[in-house]
């Protein structure tokens, strides 16, 4: 299957800190990258859809403002928590739509970021 | 957007024993994703299963769709202790949303 990473795979910050994630789809140009977070034992929860050269689509409840999603080339985007808190303390994931073979989602291997 | 839902939420068998997931979904679909996520790890793609297809196998992994009752199942046969991990479903192209997922535990 198709290839994406994420950098880092971990971060620990001190709260009122911003954290970049990057995702990358390493063998495949991906117009759409999705943005998922996962608490202990729980579901994936979508964050928001980021399309390439567009604006990215948050879900309800997702603040735009805290978390920035910039998708300037066909195999990057990013994910900018601001201002971090505790409570902003999570599993982040991202994956790629590979439009050669079905639009099958290829998952990044997350980031774990901890706020202290 | 659609979502699907798995069930039973956890399973726990022996090794060499199948283990059976079922997932159902709301609207209609192009396609149906099952994929597995070891603890702290991302999702890997295990198999995808078009609306028109009914069944299809990948190796160990059976998938059946059954589109007029808007579920599917995943046979994880012979199955062994590294297939301990949670399952999940997944519907839609324009988005992919995910249910809270079937942890298999398969002891030795």
């Amino acid at each position: 299957g198709a290839v994406v990473s994420q950098h880092p795979s971990w971060v620990i910050c001190k709260s009122g800190t911003s954290v970049k994630i990057e995702c990358r789809s390493l063998d495949f140009q991906a117009t759409t990258m999705f943005w998922y977070r996962q608490f202990p034992k729980q579901s994936l929860m979508l964050m928001a859809t980021s399309n390439e050269g567009s604006k990215a689509t948050y879900e309800q409840g997702v603040e735009k403002d805290k978390f920035l999603i910039n998708h300037a080339s066909l195999t990057l985007s990013t994910l900018t928590v601001t201002s971090a808190h505790p409570e902003d303390s999570s599993f982040y994931i991202c994956s790629a739509r590979d439009p050669r073979r079905e639009e099958t989602q290829y998952f990044g291997p997350g980031t774990r970021l901890l706020v202290l | 957007s659609q979502q699907g839902e798995e069930d039973p939420q956890a399973l726990s068998i022996q090794e060499g024993e199948n283990a059976t997931m079922n997932c159902s979904y709301k609207t209609s679909i192009n396609n149906l994703q099952w994929y597995r996520q070891n603890s702290g790890r991302g999702l890997v793609h295990l198999i995808l299963i078009r609306s028109n297809e009914r069944e299809k196998h990948s190796g160990r992994l059976r998938v059946t769709l059954d589109t007029s009752k808007k579920s599917s199942s995943l046979l994880i046969t012979a199955s062994r202790a590294a297939d301990t991990a949670s399952y999940f479903c997944a519907t839609g192209s324009n988005d992919m949303r995910f249910g809270a997922g079937t942890r298999l535990t398969v002891k030795p």
